[in-house]
């Protein structure tokens, strides 16, 4: 089944303002991460957050986990010009693959 | 350093055709995958090899086969190409799939265009 779909799939904002995205999953997990792909790139990993862990930051980057909803939210500080990319939610469960959602695309507006 | 490289970065050909796509890491990981991204950039997971062995085999055709003369290289052979076959593909390498499940270092990608 597929897992790690995100929500929206599509967000603009200006320059400054948080950006906020969802990823919502189906089964168990080990622990979720989340990876920037900019365009015409390779996937880039972020932050890695573990089933047992519910927030995690990392620059101007927050990643909360709630394992009761099965979701999990990336949210973007005081976004740059530079944020502009697509972005990707991965769950891994135990004994199992690596399953990507989607992905939401971000568009920061100078 | 490249940390995980792909080459060709473009790949045109014509249906039929069998065709490679060569990855090596330098970051002396146990696990290394081949993914596809389609039009939709949906990213499906193909193969992963583990020192070697082949321990995950999605339900691809089997006229894709993947290859590893060594830890550091896995490379991707697909026979008799078809139009469907069109789509970016992703090589990537991680630590210990069997412990724990760390991040993905990914390549920079092979468009593949099959006419």
């Amino acid at each position: 089944s597929q897992q790690g779909e995100e929500d929206p799939q599509a967000l603009s904002i200006q320059e400054g303002e948080n950006a906020t995205m969802n990823c919502s999953y189906k089964t168990s997990i080990n622990n979720l991460q989340w990876y920037r792909q900019n365009s015409g790139r390779g996937l880039v990993h972020l932050i890695l957050i573990r089933s047992n862990e519910r927030e995690k930051h990392s620059g101007r980057l927050r990643v909360t986990l709630d394992t009761s909803k099965k979701s999990s939210s990336l949210l973007i500080t005081a976004s740059r010009a530079a944020d502009t990319a697509s972005y990707f939610c991965a769950t891994i469960g135990y004994g199992q693959n690596f399953v990507f959602g989607p992905g939401t695309r971000l568009s920061v507006l100078p | 350093d490249t940390a995980v490289s792909q080459t060709p970065k473009y790949l045109v050909t014509q249906m039929g055709n069998d065709k490679s796509i060569k990855c090596e890491q330098n970051l002396g990981h146990d696990t290394m995958y081949w993914y596809k991204q389609d039009s939709k950039k949906f990213l499906k997971i193909m193969f992963s090899y583990n020192n070697k062995e082949l321990i995950i085999n999605e339900t691809v055709p089997n006229r894709f086969s993947p290859k590893s003369p060594d830890k550091a290289h896995l490379n991707l052979h697909i026979n008799s190409l078809e139009l469907g076959d069109s789509a970016v593909y992703f090589c990537a390498s991680s630590q210990e799939r069997t412990r724990d499940h760390y991040e993905q270092y990914f390549g920079p990608g092979t468009r593949l265009t099959v006419t």
